[in-house]
């Protein structure tokens, strides 16, 4: 079985540009959440999407936005890029909202320049 | 404020013996703590996890001990093996009915030598 892919792998934007992280999960998984992991730090909490709706959002400003397709795959939209939102962006699925554990993807390297 | 803390950012361990990784927490709301593995360029990919009823949960090598009075996690691995030489998270879920969310450490990283 296919595990939760991310897509692309690698990106670099400029300061001010938008972008949109792609994600599809283990199949049968409902539920998609994504997290920002800063270099040298621990992946931060984003979004969590369960049957298209947001079950739950961390402390990010609005330039950050997602959705979530019938298909359960997921987007992430960052608005009016920053310095520092140069971060690797993981994506993670799970059966429910209230699993056990999650599944991650190898995540998406942004760069800002 | 830092919710989950690892403490040591890196642990050198022979092969063979004992590595034992640290975790402190301060929300006594977290419901369930998970340890990640995380090599170069890979997802975190789980690899144990204990209840907040529970003290102790074990799988194979790995055995997870909680503390709850003093909110300190460890996770021991024995016998170590060059290949268990990755970055380590601990996590911690909060949980409602309909939502949760991790609070991840910053990262031990495990170096096991021959």
């Amino acid at each position: 079985d296919a595990g939760v892919t991310q897509s692309p792998t690698h990106l670099i934007k400029t300061r001010g540009q938008h972008v949109t992280l792609r994600c599809s999960p283990i199949s049968g998984h409902k539920s998609v959440s994504w997290y920002q992991q800063v270099l040298g730090q621990g992946p931060q909490f984003i979004f969590q999407y369960y049957e298209k709706e947001e079950r739950g959002r961390g402390n990010f400003p609005d330039r950050f936005s997602a959705r979530q397709f019938p298909n359960y795959s997921s987007e992430l939209n960052v608005n009016a890029l920053l310095l520092g939102d140069s971060a690797l962006y993981l994506c993670a699925s799970s059966q429910w909202t209230v699993n056990e554990k999650l599944f991650f993807g190898s995540g998406t390297q942004l760069s800002v320049l | 404020d830092q919710q989950v803390k690892q403490n040591s950012p890196s642990l050198s361990v022979q092969e063979g013996r004992i590595s034992i990784l640290n975790c402190d927490y301060t929300n006594s709301m977290f419901d369930y703590f998970l340890w990640y593995k995380k090599y170069p360029a890979e997802g975190p990919t789980f690899l144990i996890s204990i209840s907040s009823i529970k003290d102790k949960n074990e799988d194979g090598r790995f055995t997870v001990f909680l503390n709850k009075s003093a909110k300190h996690l460890s996770l021991h691995i024995v016998p170590s093996q060059p290949g268990d030489s990755a970055v380590y998270f601990c996590a911690a879920r909060i949980s409602t009915g309909t939502a949760s969310k991790l609070t991840f450490g910053t990262g031990t990283r495990l170096q096991v030598t021959l």
